[in-house]
């Protein structure tokens, strides 16, 4: 059972524009999030995060969005560079206990067209 | 400095045989994770170390799995008898919840 649900195995966007990578989650414990960007052969590096406290985090070019009466959040870059390609993982956590245990969906592939 | 590091990088092995990953943390990092990721899959949490705590060996898939950690430091993931099903991307990383530095894992491919 996904409780981590990226729907969308890859997008494709141009160099300049916008791209919004999606995640949605069935667990309403979950408190708080976390993006990661993984290149091939390279172990997956944070990116950005956001408590559920909050609606929004920015950080340069990187937004996240929260949407905790839909169980969603989002990933918005802008402008996307050729150099944000790369497969995006979303994760969860519960703060508390066992607030070390992120449970990750299945990752986006962004690909940025020059 | 030194990032995370795990070895072997390729690991290629037959059904039935044991391997051993072994993963290098950053230096003074008290937490180390392990996580696997088959094909099409996210990453699935295995097993978490903190300090001189009891680890957290609920993500381990099968008694078949095992994991040390010697001196608070390096950590060694064992499978016993491997099976095709254990082929899989394992990840490595310390640190603690968003500031988990990850190792560029042990691609496992079992015959």
């Amino acid at each position: 059972d996904q409780q981590v649900k990226q729907n969308s195995p890859s997008l494709s966007v141009q160099e300049g524009r916008i791209s919004i990578l999606n995640c949605d989650y069935t667990n309403s414990m979950f408190d708080y999030f976390l993006w990661y960007k993984k290149y091939p052969a390279e172990g997956p590096t944070f990116l950005i995060s956001i408590s559920s406290i909050k609606d929004k985090n920015e950080d340069g070019r990187f937004t996240v969005f929260l949407n905790k009466s839909a169980k969603h959040l989002s990933l918005h870059i802008v402008p996307s560079q050729p150099g944000d390609s790369a497969v995006y993982f979303c994760a969860a956590s519960i703060s508390g206990g066992s607030n070390y245990k992120l449970t990750f969906g299945k990752g986006t592939l962004l690909t940025v067209n020059p | 400095g030194a990032g995370v590091s795990q070895s072997p990088s390729n690991k290629v092995t037959e059904k039935g045989k044991d391997v051993e990953l072994r993963c290098d943390p950053i230096s003074g990092h008290t937490a180390l994770y392990w996580y696997r990721q088959s094909l099409g899959q996210g990453l699935e949490f295995l097993i978490y170390f903190q300090g001189n705590s009891a680890p957290d060996k609920s993500g381990l898939p099968s008694d078949r799995f095992s994991a040390e950690r010697t001196g608070g430091s390096v950590s060694t993931l064992t499978i016993q008898r491997t099976q095709q099903e254990d082929s899989a991307v394992y990840l490595c990383a310390s640190g603690e919840r968003s500031s988990q530095y990850f190792g560029p894992g042990t691609r496992l491919t079992v015959l």
